[in-house]
């Protein structure tokens, strides 16, 4: 299958700064990436659309000016947790479709865990 | 609005027998319907979708599932469990024409030497 990866994997901060997270498709081309939140035991929560070449799309509830989403290529996405707290730590997923096609697979990144002190 | 029910929190199988991770789903069309994988601290890996076809769909490490619209269910089956299937397993599913891809709760899965 195709190959997403994320960066870092694991990243502690203090309250108050800004985490960047990396999400790249590695053999394949992504116009859409699709950025969740994952809590304990809990399921998946799609936090927001990346769209290469636009704005981003967020989901009902999610704070775009905390959580900041640039496409910048057709293989990366970024996002921006800005002045984090702790109720902020998280697993955080990406995943990308590879054809763009309502059909298709998505294929998620490992995670990254954010842990803020 | 689409919805996907895992109605397990966890099922406990032993090795060598079959198991079943039950899924049932919502959706206003003809939906989408895909189960991942988790492992510890890990992203979701794909094990199989139902787009259409054929109700019987077969996927990664033996894993199938069938597509049951009358009772709107997509139930995941192995025939004989490893002690190596023991992880978190998402039912999602999606509408037709659109992206948005709804998440079940999860069912843990514990296979027992």
């Amino acid at each position: 299958g195709a190959v997403v990866s994320q960066h870092p994997s694991r990243v502690i901060c203090k309250s108050g700064t800004s985490v960047k997270i990396e999400c790249r498709s590695l053999d394949f081309q992504a116009t859409t990436m699709f950025w969740y939140r994952q809590f304990p035991k809990q399921s998946l929560m799609l936090m927001a659309t990346s769209n290469e070449g636009s704005k981003a799309t967020y989901e009902q509830g999610v704070e775009k000016d905390k959580f900041l989403i640039n496409h910048a290529s057709l293989t990366l996405s970024t996002l921006t947790v800005t002045s984090a707290h702790p109720e902020d730590s998280s697993f955080y997923i990406c995943s990308a479709p590879t054809k763009g096609v309502s059909t298709d697979t998505q294929y998620f990144g490992p995670g990254t865990r954010l842990t803020v002190l | 609005a689409q919805s996907v029910a895992q109605p397990e929190d966890q099922v406990n199988v032993a090795e060598g027998n079959p198991l079943t991770v039950k899924c049932t789903y919502s959706v206003s069309g003809n939906p989408y319907l895909f189960w991942y994988v988790q492992y510890p601290n890990r992203g979701l890996q794909f094990l199989l979708k139902y787009i259409t076809g054929d109700n019987l769909v077969k996927g990664s490490y033996g894993f199938e599932a069938e597509f049951n619209k009358s009772q709107t269910s997509f139930h995941l089956k192995k025939p004989s469990a490893l002690v190596s299937d023991s992880a978190l397993y998402f039912c999602a599913v999606r509408d037709t024409g659109g992206f948005k891809t709804i998440f079940g709760a999860g069912t843990r899965l514990f296979v027992k030497a």
